[in-house]
């Protein structure tokens, strides 16, 4: 089996700052994902990537970059901390993106901005 | 475009007791049906997906799904559940034609083993 190791676990920052997540995956994953979780409203998805090098925005990439250097890692930054950003930060990897694959998440990172 | 509604956002259950938490989607084809389990601090893990045949599906640790077509549901049960169930569950849908990256979460339903 493989894991996903997300860090850090807990990333506070001042309002404006700009805040860096990193993932890495050891399943060989082609795909990798970042989604939001924020209480009572579900998943969403803010950035994906198919390949090494590739990027895809998601429905929320406002206010976010990602990178993908690596097929083993994805990053998330945070381009200017605000106090409504406060959430948990989940990655996922799945073997590719067809449909119906299922998607192995991190533990999550959570954000607190003050 | 797609959508998931768990309708009840925290369910409390006697240990020892049945369990379903339910789960209704929108979407004009048939699609992927999924539910991950997330236990407290950690990631989401799958318990069970279905794309066709019996519209029972098996998971893991006694969990099952029926996917009701008529209905649009895909509820997930499990006959006796332990105080370990304790967690929050999603329901998700993915349309078969597009990629997994339109994998559609609903907002989740919190578990509660009462002792």
């Amino acid at each position: 089996g493989g894991i996903i190791t997300q860090t850090p676990k807990f990333l506070i920052g001042q309002e404006g700052q700009k805040l860096t997540l990193k993932c890495q995956q050891n399943f060989n994953h082609d795909t990798m994902y970042w989604y939001r979780q924020d209480s009572g409203k579900g998943l969403r998805l803010i950035y994906y990537s198919i390949t090494e090098n590739d990027l895809q925005k998601g429905d929320l990439s406002e206010g976010y970059d990602a990178s993908r250097e690596k097929k083993s890692s994805f990053s998330l930054t945070v381009t200017s901390a605000q106090k409504n950003e406060m959430a948990v930060f989940l990655c996922a990897s799945s073997i590719d993106r067809v449909s119906g694959n299922t998607l192995y998440f991190g533990e999550g990172s959570r954000l607190i901005v003050v | 475009a797609q959508s998931v509604t768990q309708p009840d956002a925290r369910v409390t259950v006697s240990e020892g007791a049945s369990l379903q938490l339910r789960c209704k989607y929108s979407y004009s084809g048939t699609p992927y049906l999924f539910w991950y389990v997330q236990y407290p601090r950690q990631g989401l893990q799958l318990l069970l997906k279905y794309y066709s045949g019996d519209p029972v599906v098996q998971g893991v640790n006694g969990f099952e799904a029926e996917f009701i077509k008529s209905n649009s549901s895909f509820h997930l049960r499990k006959a006796s559940v332990h105080w370990s169930d304790s967690a929050v569950y999603f329901c998700a849908v993915s349309p078969i034609t597009e990629g997994a990256d339109r994998l559609t979460f609903g907002k989740g339903t919190q578990l509660i083993i009462q002792p």
